[in-house]
C-alpha cells in the first residue's frame, strides 16, 4: 500500500539547515510527484515545494532562498533542505504524494521540528 | 497568492445532525478545492477532491459541492469518529494554498 515517512531531527539550532528525508514505499517517484508541507504548532498548513515525476522541481516563493528539494529515485526517497533557520520555522514537517487530478492524496505523519536558540 | 477562508473557525454539533462547513477562495479556483480531515495528532486525510469527488473508502456521509469561489462540506449525520479539524485546499493556482480549518466538536 501507499507510505510516506518523513525521517528527521527533532531539534535544530537557529540559523542552521534543516534535513528532512521522505521515504516512500508502493509507488514510484517516477510516475507520482511529492511535496513539502509544514504547519506550526496550532495554525493552518503552507505548502512549502514541489518534487515533480520527471525530476523538476518548484518552490513556493515565501522559501525559495533558503530551501531545497532533491530525491534519490534508486531509494525511493525525496530530501528537503532548508537553512537559516528561524524560530518560526518551527513545525511539523509533512511529504505528501501528488497526484495532478487530484491534488494530494496520501500524506506521511509528519516530523515536529523545533528550532532552538 | 489564493487565500482560502473557512468558516465556521469552530463548529459543535450533537451527533446524528446534518452540518456545513465553508470555505471561500479570494478567487475562482475552477473546483479544484479538496477537503482533508485531521484527527489530533495525525496526517491529513483526503475526504473530497475537486470540489465533490469521494475519495475511496471514505463514508457516503462526506459530501462536497460548489463553484467558484464558493465551497462545502456537508456531513450528513454527525459521528462521534469526525471529531476533527477540516482543511480545504486548492490547487487550481500556484502556490498552492489551504484554508486555516473548521474545528468540528460534538456537543
Amino acid at each position: 500500500q501507499v507510505q510516506l515517512k518523513e525521517t528527521g531531527p527533532d531539534l535544530v539550532q537557529l540559523t542552521q539547515t534543516l534535513s528532512i528525508t521522505c521515504t516512500v514505499s508502493g509507488f514510484s517517484l517516477t510516475t507520482y510527484n511529492v511535496h513539502w508541507v509544514r504547519q506550526p504548532p496550532g495554525k493552518g498548513l503552507e505548502w512549502m515545494g514541489a518534487m515533480w515525476n520527471g525530476g523538476g522541481t518548484d518552490y513556493n516563493s515565501a522559501f525559495k532562498s533558503r530551501l531545497s528539494i532533491s530525491r534519490d529515485t534508486s531509494k525511493s526517497q525525496v530530501f528537503l533542505k532548508m537553512n537559516s533557520l528561524q524560530t518560526d520555522d518551527t513545525a511539523k514537517y509533512f511529504c505528501a504524494r501528488h497526484w495532478g487530478p487530484r491534488g494530494f492524496d496520501y500524506w506521511g505523519q509528519g516530523v515536529m521540528v523545533t528550532v532552538s536558540s | 497568492d489564493i487565500q482560502m477562508t473557512q468558516s465556521p473557525s469552530v463548529l459543535s454539533a450533537s451527533v446524528g445532525d446534518r452540518v456545513t462547513l465553508n470555505c471561500k477562495a479570494s478567487q475562482n479556483i475552477n473546483k479544484y478545492l479538496n477537503w482533508y480531515q485531521q484527527k489530533l495528532g495525525e496526517a491529513p486525510k483526503l475526504l473530497i477532491y475537486n470540489t465533490n469527488n469521494l475519495q475511496t473508502g471514505i463514508p457516503s456521509r462526506f459530501s462536497g459541492s460548489g463553484s467558484g469561489t464558493d465551497y462545502t462540506l456537508t456531513i450528513s449525520s454527525l459521528q462521534p469518529e469526525d471529531v476533527a479539524t477540516y482543511f480545504c485546499f486548492q490547487h487550481n493556482s500556484w502556490p498552492l494554498t489551504f484554508g486555516s480549518g473548521t474545528k468540528l466538536e460534538i456537543k
